[in-house]
């Protein structure tokens, strides 16, 4: 069976420091991968996804910058983290369409980052 | 573009009593829809799914969703609901040839004993 991990579970940065996220997915060849934030009080939003290796789509411009090295693994990154990147980030992986059926994703459990 | 809309932020029922939740859908063709849970700290966990066949689908923990096309609905019910109901439902629906997925907004169910 497939599982997602990410890492880490919690994280508490300060301003200008710079952020590395890790989701890995085990079980699956291919998937699509997908970063995601929640900002306290909203819904998700959709920051990156990837279709392959070095395939990166950016939904929306801003801190953040995404990295997919190899086939299962999915690295959000940033340079100088600003206030406004608190949140919870999750991570999800889907099939790829080509292969699929439906097109539900499946999410890891999380990263909680405060940048005080 | 698709869109999906979640009416209502926040839902209370009290404990045994049904629920029903709300979503609407903007796509052009046939969807493909999904609902989600979500606990408080946690990641979403997909309750069920609609692709094609019947519009009632069954999905985990005692919910079923209905498909509706005429009314661009796919509403969420539980004819029982249990206090470990009580977390985010979010509604999706497959967008960009199955490589994306667009979210409503969430509603928050809170669960009275």
């Amino acid at each position: 069976s497939q599982t997602i991990h990410q890492w880490p579970a919690t994280l508490v940065q300060p301003v200008g420091s710079p952020l590395s996220l890790e989701c890995t997915v085990e079980g699956t060849s291919n998937p699509n991968l997908y970063w995601y934030r929640q900002a306290a009080g909203r819904g998700l939003q959709l920051l990156f996804y990837s279709v392959g290796i070095g395939q990166i789509s950016s939904e929306v411009p801003q801190n953040l910058s995404a990295s997919r090295p190899q086939d299962r693994q999915f690295i959000l990154s940033s340079k100088k983290l600003l206030l406004s990147d608190s949140g919870f980030y999750l991570c999800a992986w889907s099939s790829p369409p080509r292969l699929a059926v439906t097109y539900e994703q499946y999410f890891g459990p999380g990263t909680r980052l405060t940048v005080t | 573009a698709q869109s999906v809309t979640q009416p209502d932020i926040h839902i209370t029922v009290s404990e045994g009593a049904s629920l029903e939740l709300r979503c609407n859908y903007s796509y052009g063709a046939t969807p493909y829809l999904f609902w989600y849970v979500q606990s408080p700290g946690q990641g979403l966990q997909l309750l069920l799914k609609y692709f094609s066949g019947d519009t009632l689908v069954q999905g985990i923990k005692g919910f079923e969703a209905e498909f509706k096309r005429s009314q661009s609905s796919f509403n969420l019910r539980k004819p029982s609901v249990h206090w470990s109901d009580a977390a985010e439902y979010f509604c999706a629906v497959g967008a960009e040839y199955g490589n994306k997925l667009v979210f409503g907004a969430g509603t928050i169910l809170r669960v009275k004993s």
